[in-house]
């Protein structure tokens, strides 16, 4: 079975800093692109980074970009987020999700059951 | 605002077929794919048309997808209750370098 594990959220401050990670399993993790991808409270989904497959090129939403770094280890086909500068509006639940095929960043056709993330004082 | 547009709210009775849109611009979905995914309450999201009208398996042939130049639809065929959730299609955006959701469409079944 492809699974994604997702761990990591939690509480911080302001300004503070948090690091995600997400454990795959059952495929071969280095032949899909990888995403992050957030859900705030009685919001809509908003992509926020992204990995190619073949040659690892990363992708940033404008609203994180300079804030937060997305980066894989295909060694324990482990996906992470470094997320520094931490607002409040970046509250919210955070999935992991492979994409159906090959380097298409944006078709995900498996998710984690996502990590929440609060920042609040 | 979402770079991809859908109607806040749809609705529909039980064995009726509704659609739903998604419009966009020439750096997405003019040039581009279209993907759609259907969301649940406490669930994450999941993949129900990829590249405009691909049916990933498992999928109910209920659901089809298709797209002319700017804008995309999702078709539901025979309504069913369990398809009460919120549709979001999303794609890639050239000019901005990396993908886009549109704002979803919380469909209701009357």
């Amino acid at each position: 079975d492809v699974i994604l594990m997702e761990s990591g959220g939690d509480l911080v401050q302001p300004g503070g800093s948090l690091r995600l990670s997400c454990r795959a399993s059952g495929f071969s993790f280095s032949d899909y692109a990888m995403s992050w991808v957030r859900q705030a409270p009685g919001k809509g989904l908003e992509w926020v980074s992204g990995v190619r497959g073949s040659d690892g090129i990363r992708y940033h939403a404008d609203s994180v970009k300079g804030r937060f770094t997305i980066s894989r280890d295909t060694s324990t086909s482990t996906l992470s987020l470094q997320m520094n500068g931490l607002r409040v509006d970046d509250t919210a639940i955070y999935y992991c999700a492979k994409s159906s095929v090959g380097d298409y960043i944006e078709s995900m056709d498996v998710w984690g059951k996502g990590t929440t993330v609060i920042v609040s004082s | 605002q979402s770079v991809l547009t859908q109607p806040p709210s749809a609705s529909g009775t039980p064995g009726q077929r509704v659609t739903l849109s998604c419009s966009g611009s020439n750096s997405n979905i003019g040039i581009l794919t279209v993907h759609w995914y259907q969301k649940l309450p406490g669930t994450a999201p999941k993949l129900l048309i990829r590249h405009n009208d691909q049916r990933p398996s498992g999928v109910p042939d209920r659901f089809s997808g298709s797209k002319s130049g700017t804008s995309a639809s999702l078709a539901i065929n025979g309504l069913q209750s369990e398809d009460e959730a919120d549709y979001y299609c999303a794609a890639w955006d050239d000019r901005l370098r990396g993908a886009v959701f549109g704002g979803g469409t919380k469909l209701t079944v009357l």
